[in-house]
């Protein structure tokens, strides 16, 4: 039973444009959110994360959206970079377990040049 | 931040055999947690490991299958026993760290890849 879901396997976008992620989840108790991002034959790491109370975090070109009642959130690159081609994991957990995250299968991220 | 080392960062291995994965942080830490790729697969959690007692497993992983040593507050090691092809994976150390303006957040090591023949 898949509780955080990334259905999109794979998005390629142009240089300077906007790379939307997604990302549905299906447990009601979980209530953080965070976005990990994952370079070939390196570890994941960590790249932005949104608490339940907020909509929306931005920290410079990326935004996670949240949106509680349809169990969904977003990762917004903008302008996407080639750099930033990478599989990116969308992960969730209940807080006070920030430890024990439950993450999607990741989304393969290509930035064209 | 915290900068963790694992090893080896592949492996191909028989099967049967056994397999020990080394994980050393260059900070002390109270927990540090051993995470599984499979192909295709999302990462899941296989235990906690803290200092001086048993680690805690999730559901589906025991330790029988995937012993657990922690010596001391840097280091962990994670052993795959008695392998199978079904155990090829991605095996990941990671422990907690802080992050400039997020807090504290898991930080991973650079995984291990083993394949099971």
């Amino acid at each position: 039973d898949q509780q955080v879901k990334q259905n999109s396997p794979s998005l390629s976008v142009q240089e300077g444009r906007i790379s939307i992620l997604n990302c549905d989840y299906t447990n009601s108790m979980f209530d953080y959110f965070l976005w990990y991002k994952k370079y070939p034959a390196e570890g994941p790491t960590f790249l932005i994360s949104i608490s339940s109370i907020k909509d929306k975090n931005e920290d410079g070109r990326f935004t996670v959206f949240l949106n509680k009642s349809a169990k969904h959130l977003s990762l917004h690159i903008v302008p996407s970079q080639p750099g930033d081609s990478a599989v990116y994991f969308c992960a969730a957990s209940v807080t006070g377990a920030n430890s024990k995250l439950t993450f999607g299968k990741g989304i393969t991220l290509s930035v064209r040049p | 931040s915290a900068v963790i080392s694992q090893k080896p960062s592949r492996d191909i291995c028989q099967r049967g055999t056994s397999l020990t994965i080394q994980c050393q942080v260059d900070s002390q830490v109270t927990m540090m947690f051993w995470y599984r790729q499979q192909p295709g697969q999302s990462l899941t959690l296989i235990a906690t490991a803290n200092q001086g007692s048993e680690a805690t497993y999730e559901s589906g992983f025991v330790i029988d299958k995937f012993p657990i040593s922690r010596p001391n507050l840097t280091f962990s090691t994670l052993t795959v026993s008695n392998m199978s092809p079904e155990d090829s994976s991605i095996y990941l150390c990671s422990v907690e760290g802080y992050t400039q303006g997020f807090g504290e957040k898991l930080f991973f090591g650079s995984g291990t890849q083993l394949s099971v023949l």
